[in-house]
């Protein structure tokens, strides 16, 4: 089956700088790469998402970035905010498929 | 919409006990998943149904069994509890790919 590996597991940034997070996945076949915040106690959200025909997506402050060959997948979180802190959790999957792979997640904090 | 609810939000059981964890999405989903979420870790998937009356394994189904007896409903249920599964339990649903999570329940084992 598929496997997500995410790095870092924990990144601090100042208010203002920009955040990175980084996956790769294993399984070639995957087409579909979303994004999920979860704030403290709460449920995962879906933030962004890219298929594989796209390189990259944005929506305002974040974007994501595909390189399908490298088999990775980046997101970019500019001019962070306080409420940006959460634990962000990549995924991937075949379109279609009934489940998603999730990476371990990144505890992001941005230091005000 | 109320979307994903679940009951309960925290339980605490003792080894050998049993429970039923529930979950009702409101939004005429198809799919609908259940995982578990250890500290620190990602989700991972137990189960899920594509439909009423279709249900198949995920990544880490020992130790728990699922019904979908309606498209409402999808409740999870633990037999025998032991202390490997205090987790926070999250059910999710969709449509197509995008997955809507119900807020967790989260279980103690003791």
């Amino acid at each position: 089956g598929e496997n997500v590996e995410q790095h870092p597991s924990t990144l601090s940034v100042q208010e203002g700088d920009s955040a990175v997070i980084k996956c790769t996945y294993s399984d070639s076949a995957s087409n579909y790469f979303p994004w999920y915040k979860q704030e403290l106690g709460k449920r995962p959200q879906l933030i962004i998402d890219i298929r594989s025909n796209v390189g990259e997506k944005k929506d305002q402050r974040i974007a994501v970035t595909l390189n399908k060959t490298a088999k990775h997948f980046s997101l970019h979180i500019t001019e962070t905010q306080p409420e940006d802190s959460a634990v962000y959790f990549c995924a991937a999957t075949l379109t279609g498929a009934n489940n998603l792979f999730f990476g371990t997640g990144t505890r992001l904090t941005v230091i005000p | 919409n109320a979307g994903v609810t679940q009951t309960p939000k925290f339980r605490i059981l003792k080894i050998g006990q049993s429970m039923t964890l529930q979950c009702t999405q409101d939004m005429n989903h198809n799919y609908m998943y259940w995982y578990r979420q250890d500290p620190g870790m990602g989700l991972k998937l137990i189960y899920y149904s594509v439909g009423a009356g279709i249900t198949d394994k995920g990544e880490v189904p020992n130790g728990y069994n699922v019904s979908r007896s309606t498209t409402e409903d999808f409740p999870l249920r633990l037999e025998l509890a032991a202390p490997s599964q205090t987790s926070v339990y999250f059910c999710a649903s969709s449509l197509y790919n995008e997955q809507f999570f119900g807020p967790g329940t989260r279980l103690t084992v003791l």
